[in-house]
């Protein structure tokens, strides 16, 4: 499975953009990525998952670039609740789900 | 709709002891994956289970094991506990087929060994 790179940490203004990179130069034509977000050593929570293009849904927006071996989490208006930390993770299509967790992205995000 | 669930919330247990955790998955998802994520550090795969059947087994030795019951919800439980095998274990399942893309976790259980 392909890995993935995210820098350790990060902050943000509250009310700003946060955009969190992934690199996943590995990555193989038939997978996915995935973001997930934890919150405090709660259960992860799923956000969003791509294959080539561009998703949005109400929580975030998901940019892959053409050539599949990066993209960027886009939380449009960060909140205090956004802070935690965001994993992205390469899933093969016909995964058994046996998800490579990294060490993920401390989203810090400041008043 | 109820989300998966997992109880204990929190479980304190002397070494040697065993444990035994419990998932219930969303209405209609039939595949459980187990998680163990040690204070501080990443989730490491440890069991799938689908359709009743153990599908696969992350690094992690015989005494972690677990069961599906026929209405899918699911238990690992862990023998012989050692004082590393405190971590919160999480539960995650998914839809059968190609429809589920997505697996969705619990809060997860608390294990505390001492």
């Amino acid at each position: 499975d392909a890995k993935t790179t995210q820098p350790p940490s990060m902050d943000c203004a509250e009310g700003r953009a946060a955009n969190l990179p992934c690199n996943h130069s590995t990555i193989s034509g038939n997978e996915y990525v995935y973001w997930y977000r934890q919150i405090h050593s709660q259960g992860p929570q799923y956000i969003i998952h791509g294959l080539k293009n561009n998703e949005t849904n109400e929580m975030a927006s998901l940019i892959i670039t053409e050539d599949r071996k990066s993209s960027t989490l886009i939380l449009p208006h960060a909140t205090l609740r956004d802070t935690a930390v965001y994993y992205c993770i390469v899933r093969p299509r016909a995964s058994n789900y046996q998800l490579i967790w990294g060490a993920g992205t401390k989203l810090i995000i400041k008043p | 709709e109820a989300g998966v669930t997992q109880s204990p919330t929190h479980l304190i247990k002397t070494r040697g002891q065993q444990a035994t955790l419990r998932c219930s998955p969303i209405s209609g998802h039939t595949s459980v994956y187990w998680y163990q994520q040690a204070l501080g550090l990443g989730l490491q795969f440890l069991l799938w289970y689908d359709e009743g059947e153990e599908r696969n087994r992350g690094n992690f030795p015989p005494r972690f094991s677990g069961r599906q019951f026929p209405n899918y919800s699911s238990e690992l439980n862990v023998n012989a506990l050692e004082l590393e095998d405190s971590a919160l274990y999480l539960c995650a399942t998914r839809e059968a087929g190609d429809s589920g893309n997505t697996i969705y976790f619990g809060e997860g259980s608390w294990l505390t060994v001492v």
